[in-house]
């Protein structure tokens, strides 16, 4: 969907080497989830994120989102091998759904391909 | 382990056959979706439902039926397969209510319409 923006579309790092992924919404972020999956399998889920300049880290990725809730980025330091796959953002873009009145599921971005070179 | 299921895994169609997507969840949860992804495009949403007994289109439903005729099970059907139908389904389930609360997604399958 246009709704949510993913950039870059792919990335190839160095081993070792830090990197970030953006996903941009002109809509308000009620939540922010970052999904990882391996080629050919599921969704592994990362980190949720909903108050405006929350951040959360799990071992070497941290992620956050800016203060007006319409942007959040991944970070992952001193990448490794582990760390290739397909990064995807799902957003929830309607207040109605975070209140609880609706489940229009998530929006999703079209995901960022990421190569780790030894 | 509590999650969710998708069977089968992997299905080769002819164009004009007609199959069913099982979706079972164990967790209780309110809400289930169906989504395709395909190259480029990321995940867009098929159908979904809020509660047994009910369905709502997504995104993208023409071509496809769902049913939740039990509070675990969110079925998809393809009456007449298409190859535009070639693609990975994931099922998802949320428990609803207030707040931006988990997802979880089934391993998906992969289903190649020829």
């Amino acid at each position: 969907s246009q709704e949510l923006e993913q950039s870059p579309q792919s990335l190839i790092v160095q081993e070792g080497k830090n990197l970030t992924i953006n996903c941009t919404s002109s809509k308000t972020l009620y939540g922010l989830y970052w999904y990882k999956q391996k080629y050919g399998e599921g969704l592994i889920f990362l980190m949720m994120l909903q108050k405006g300049g929350e951040e959360k880290s799990h071992e070497k990725i941290t992620a956050k989102l800016d203060e007006k809730k319409q942007q959040s980025s991944l970070h992952i330091t001193a990448s490794q091998p582990s760390h290739a796959g397909i990064y995807l953002c799902g957003a929830l873009l309607n207040f109605r759904m975070y209140s609880g009145g609706g489940a229009d599921g998530l929006t999703f971005g079209k995901g960022t391909h990421l190569i780790i070179q030894p | 382990n509590a999650g969710v299921t998708q069977t089968p895994k992997f299905r080769v169609l002819k164009t004009g056959q007609s199959m069913t997507l099982l979706c079972a969840q164990d967790m209780n949860h309110e809400y289930m979706y169906w989504y395709r992804q395909d190259p480029g495009m990321g995940l867009r949403l098929i159908h979904y439902s809020v509660g047994e007994g009910t369905t709502a289109k997504g995104e993208v439903p023409d071509g496809y039926n769902v049913s939740r005729l039990k509070k675990q099970n969110f079925l998809l059907g393809l009456e007449s397969a298409a190859p535009s139908q070639t693609s990975v389904y994931f099922c998802a389930s949320t428990s609803g209510g207030q707040g931006a609360r988990g997802y979880t997604f089934g391993s998906g399958t992969r289903l190649t319409v020829v």
